[in-house]
Parts: structure tokens; C-alpha cells; sequence
């Protein structure tokens, strides 16, 4: 079973539409969970990290379920920029392992 | 700019050559790490260093050898590669090993012919 399971997609959504990621984690004592944005031919870089309460940072909510072991991600009145692959990062605080998904492709269309 | 530069963004090398990738950052940071990206595939861990020392290898054959000379600096020292070793190799850092957050560089486009 993979540590870290995303729904590659791809999503094409219209501008202004509200999207949502889930992102499947294998192990239950994991303790940080990221969501990173990669750009094509770009490098990973960090959008927001996970928090068991749930966090928000502008039209971005992430979301745990510890429960389930999955975490989301919402995308509200989507731009044209927002347009790249979300990758779903877990850290089970057992070794030095960040485990990534394959990430989700979101194309935002005109 | 990451504060994390990756050199060369590309590279293409023959299956008897040796190359060096080489990954610098400027944050301060104490954990060092180099992963390879391919295709339809997640990010693979190859190698981690903190503080200067290796404290993980992830199985990872010994045509790629790591060095660490410093907190700064990391290489990835390639010889005798495949053709399926091509892929995208990313360096990252971050302030500790643990919970911490990465900070990668653009990454090395290799191609192995």
C-alpha cells in the first residue's frame, strides 16, 4: 500500500469555480501534513501546511481527518493562475521520510 | 528564489561518464536532502544529511554517491548511470530534520543516454 495516495486527475475547472483535493495517508501515527504546488518543469514549493483544527489562507482551505487519515484541500473562486499539480506530503515523524503523492493536476480553463 | 540553487538545470550525459550535480542554500538551515522526481511517479527520498552527516541512504545503487561538506553545500556525484536514472533531481532543506518544512531548488533535469 503507498504511504501517500492522490487522485492524479487531471481536474479542468472554470474560473471561479471551487474545487477540492483528498489526499489518502497509510500510516496512523502520522504527525505533519503539507500541500505543496508544482509548477511544470518547476520545483515543488510549500502552499500550506495541515493543522489538526483546520486552517485557511485566503481562497485555500486545507482540512485533517484523523479519523479517516485524509486530509483536503479547497480551492475557492479559482484562478487562471492556480493552474499547476498539488502534491499531498506526509511526515510520519518515524525516520526522516517526507512521503509525497503523485499529485493531483489542476488546469483552470478561461 | 527559494534560497536553495540547484547547478546544472540541465545536464545530459553517456552511460560512461561522471558528472557532479551541486546544490547550495543560503537559509541557514541545518537538514539537506536530495530526491528524484520521474514521471507519473511521487518524490523519492535518496539521500539525507543534517548537520553535515548522512543519517539516511534509501537503498539508493552506488553510481550516485552524496557529498556534504559543509551545512551550505551538497552534491550528488554520478558515474556509470542508466538510461532510466534520467529524471528530475531536486535538493531541499529545511531548519531541522522532523517536522520541518522543505525548501527545494529548481532541480536538474537529467538525461542519461
Amino acid at each position: 500500500r503507498k504511504e501517500v495516495e492522490q487522485d492524479p486527475g487531471p481536474f479542468n475547472v472554470p474560473e471561479g469555480a471551487t474545487v477540492a483535493f483528498n489526499c489518502t495517508y497509510s500510516n496512523s501515527a502520522s504527525q505533519s501534513f503539507f500541500w505543496y504546488r508544482q509548477d511544470c518543469r518547476k520545483e515543488p514549493k510549500l502552499l500550506m501546511s495541515v493543522y489538526s483544527s483546520g486552517n485557511e489562507d485566503g481562497r485555500f482551505t486545507a482540512q485533517l481527518n484523523r479519523a479517516s487519515q485524509y486530509i483536503s484541500l479547497l480551492i475557492r473562486d479559482s484562478k487562471l493562475s492556480d493552474s499547476a499539480t498539488y502534491l499531498c506530503v506526509v511526515n510520519p515523524r518515524t525516520g526522516n521520510q517526507f512521503y509525497f503523492g503523485t499529485g493531483t493536476s489542476l488546469t483552470v480553463i478561461p | 528564489e527559494t534560497g536553495v540553487t540547484q547547478t546544472p538545470r540541465h545536464l545530459v550525459m553517456g552511460m560512461t561518464n561522471k558528472k557532479s550535480l551541486k546544490c547550495e542554500q543560503h537559509l541557514g538551515h541545518n537538514a539537506m536532502y536530495w530526491y528524484k522526481q520521474s514521471a507519473k511517479k511521487p518524490l523519492e527520498l535518496m539521500f539525507v544529511y543534517s548537520l553535515e552527516e548522512r543519517v539516511e541512504n534509501n537503498s539508493v545503487p552506488s553510481r550516485f554517491s552524496p557529498e556534504c561538506p559543509n551545512s551550505s553545500h551538497l552534491f550528488l556525484h554520478l558515474h556509470t548511470l542508466q538510461p532510466e536514472d534520467s529524471a528530475l533531481y531536486l535538493c531541499a532543506s529545511s531548519q531541522d530534520l522532523g517536522n520541518e518544512k522543505l525548501f527545494f531548488g529548481s532541480g536538474t533535469q537529467l538525461s542519461v543516454l
